[in-house]
């Protein structure tokens, strides 16, 4: 069974600090996605890695994929209250696009306060 | 240019009963996954559909059943439900053959009594 471990679970910090959440799994993904989703609805997809090492930036949201595709994180710069919410990592064992299910982690809850 | 649509947004059902979830996915989307969200917990994978058949099955019981129809749009059913069937259903659609992402829908909040 492929498991996708994250931490922190929980994190809370004030507006303007940087943070980092990680991702980790001892299996290896053809893919992997995070996933922001808000109280009372779906996830939104934020970023999907599938190159090894590759590291894709949006705006103050940086992103990794390990060298070896069984880890990832995602660090957030001058972290703000719109930052808010769960981000849930998720892993495509197989390849071929969005065939496949996806193995989600349990994700981070992050506050971030004024 | 609609998103994913889920209806009901909540339900409130009795121990035993049977419940029907409906999904539209996004236009152009021709696949339909479902998820189950339990508090706390990430997104565990029900289902797939993709040219009306059940392409993919996680680890769920028989008592989880799906349908999708020419229009791509989608049916969960649950039958006998149990208390610890209480969680948010997800519908997530995609294109196959082109990307990785899928769309989510805002889920329907079911509750079990």
């Amino acid at each position: 069974t492929q498991l996708l471990e994250q931490s922190p679970q929980f994190l809370s910090i004030q507006e303007g600090e940087n943070l980092t959440v990680y991702c980790n799994s001892s299996s290896v993904f053809s893919s992997l996605q995070w996933y922001r989703q808000e109280p009372g609805e779906g996830p939104v997809l934020l970023v999907t890695v599938v190159t090894g090492g590759e590291v894709k930036k949006l705006k103050r949201l940086t992103f990794q994929f390990g060298d070896a595709r069984k880890d990832s994180s995602l660090h957030i710069t001058a972290a703000q209250p719109g930052d808010t919410g769960l981000y849930l990592c998720a892993g495509r064992a197989n390849p071929g696009g969005s065939q496949g299910n996806l193995i989600f982690g349990k994700g981070t809850k992050l506050s971030v306060k004024p | 240019d609609a998103g994913v649509t889920q209806s009901p947004t909540h339900l409130i059902k009795t121990r035993g009963q049977q419940v029907t979830l409906r999904c539209s996915p996004k236009s152009g989307h021709d696949t339909v996954s479902w998820y189950q969200q339990a508090l706390g917990q990430g997104p565990q994978f029900i289902f797939q559909y993709y040219e009306e058949e059940e392409r993919q099955r996680g680890n769920f019981p028989d008592r989880f059943s799906g349908h999708q129809f020419p229009n791509y749009s989608s049916e969960l059913n649950v039958n006998a439900l149990l208390l610890g069937d209480s969680a948010l259903y997800l519908c997530a659609s995609s294109f196959t053959g082109t990307g990785y992402g899928y769309t989510f829908g805002s889920g329907t909040r079911l509750t079990v009594v």
